[in-house]
């Protein structure tokens, strides 16, 4: 069974914190990974796809890499804002679909 | 930038009523997925379409059905409905050339 882990569940940090986000998988298959962003009772956005070539990929202050050796993928919130708070999901790429992990959920107080 | 739009974005049903869900992915993106959210749970994989044919199955129940059509929009038919049932159903589209998903704002279906 492809197994998607996030660690942790729910953070709670102060405005202009630097944080990382961890998220660990079962499979050592080669595929790729994609960081999303989930507000409550909303769809999901985006934020990064690291190709299984890749080892990172960076947009304005987030940075996640990926380590196919040991099964982890960190995506780096950089001076946190209120605005990032939202549940933040990763997902393996298996075959044609995703597996998601449970999620992060973060909150960034003012 | 066009998304992925999907309609409708909320509806309510009956137990055993039938509900059709519609997604229209993002031009030139030739690949469908459909996503079920749970209250509190992450979202799982149900079924995929490339080019109109099913390329991948996932946890859909034998009551759910779907299908890509020659615009390459698709259409989630859920007939019998339970409560269950009752989750966020998520679209996503991806082009041949990428591996990213993009997704839709989601159907939001509640069975009473």
């Amino acid at each position: 069974k492809q197994e998607v882990t996030q660690i942790p569940a729910a953070l709670s940090v102060p405005e202009g914190e630097n944080l990382v986000l961890n998220c660990s998988f079962t499979d050592s298959a080669i595929y790729n990974l994609q960081w999303f962003r989930q507000d409550p009772g909303k769809g999901l956005t985006s934020l990064l796809l690291i190709q299984s070539s890749q080892r990172e990929q960076t947009s304005g202050r987030l940075n996640a890499s990926l380590d196919k050796s040991s099964g982890r993928s960190t995506l780096y919130i950089a001076a946190s804002q209120p605005g990032d708070s939202a549940t933040y999901l990763c997902a393996r790429g298996y075959g044609n679909k995703l597996v998601f992990g449970a999620g992060t959920i973060l909150r960034v107080k003012s | 930038a066009a998304g992925v739009i999907q309609s409708p974005r909320h509806l309510i049903k009956e137990k055993r009523e039938t509900a059709t869900l519609k997604c229209y992915p993002i031009p030139r993106h030739d690949t469908v997925y459909w996503y079920q959210q749970g209250p509190g749970q992450d979202p799982q994989f149900l079924i995929s379409f490339y080019e109109k044919m099913q390329s991948d199955k996932g946890s859909i129940p034998d009551r759910f059905s779907a299908q890509q059509f020659s615009d390459y929009h698709s259409e989630l038919n859920m007939s019998s409905l339970e409560l269950g049932d009752s989750a966020l159903y998520f679209c996503a589209s991806r082009e041949d050339s990428s591996n990213e998903q993009f997704f839709g704002p989601g159907t939001r279906l509640t069975v009473l």
